[in-house]
């Protein structure tokens, strides 16, 4: 049973790109949930989606960052207009109905990315 | 809101040494706990979770943790480390049913030699 699959597991950017970063949840994991971890901080949550919908998305910044989790496919983290700050590591959780709340999240390896 | 307070941003310790890592939270409402291991590079695994019952939890790799709702702590302990144990190590928080984890900012665990 592959765990959380997340790619690319490195991307660089230059400023004013665009970044595309996928997560692929675990088999039967209808629950997907995106952190970003900065550098020397601990993870800050940033959107909780399910197919189709996005449940809570209170971290997210208001301006260039959207999340989706299509019917079919992985859900999907963008960028638009990357900047320095967005450098950081990026990581997606997913977790099965109902069993987040209790700590079931799976982590992936997350995407590191690095903007020039 | 939910918040989670790692006081020790690095512990080097030597190995077969017992270690405590520290965590605090502060919550008007009833939390669930955890902790998780970060190996470089990677993802992070979940150690161990409270949710209720028993106040002493035990983990995967040897560790435990004791939550003790007077003092707002659930400190993270292993009686023997090994160099294994190399890793960074983070609390983290969520209000009981809720879906979002807070995390501490991290502890970053060394074992030496």
């Amino acid at each position: 049973n592959a765990g959380v699959m997340q790619n690319p597991r490195h991307l660089v950017r230059r400023r004013g790109q665009e970044a595309r970063l996928r997560c692929s949840p675990m088999k039967g994991h209808s629950h997907v949930y995106w952190y970003r971890q900065l550098p020397e901080e601990g993870l800050k949550f940033m959107v909780y989606l399910q197919k189709e919908n996005i449940i809570d998305e209170s971290g997210m910044p208001k301006e260039r960052f959207s999340a989706e989790f299509p019917k079919e496919g992985p859900s999907i983290l963008r960028i638009q207009q990357v900047v320095r700050g967005d450098s950081a590591a990026y990581f997606c959780a997913s977790s099965a109905p109902g069993l987040a709340g209790a700590g079931e999240q799976f982590f992936g390896p997350g995407t590191r990315l690095t903007v020039l | 809101a939910q918040s989670v307070t790692q006081l020790d941003s690095q512990v080097p310790v030597f190995e077969e040494a017992p270690v405590e890592l520290r965590c605090n939270y502060s919550s008007s409402v009833s939390v669930y706990l955890f902790w998780y291991v970060q190996y470089p590079n990677q993802g992070l695994q979940l150690l161990l979770k409270y949710l209720s019952g028993s106040t002493l939890v035990k983990g995967i790799n040897g560790f435990e943790a004791e939550f003790n709702k007077s003092q707002t702590s659930f400190h993270l302990r292993k009686p023997s480390v090994h160099i294994s144990d190399t890793a960074e190590y983070f609390c983290a928080v969520n209000r009981a049913g809720a879906n979002n984890l807070f995390f501490g900012t991290g502890t970053r665990l060394t074992v030496i030699p």
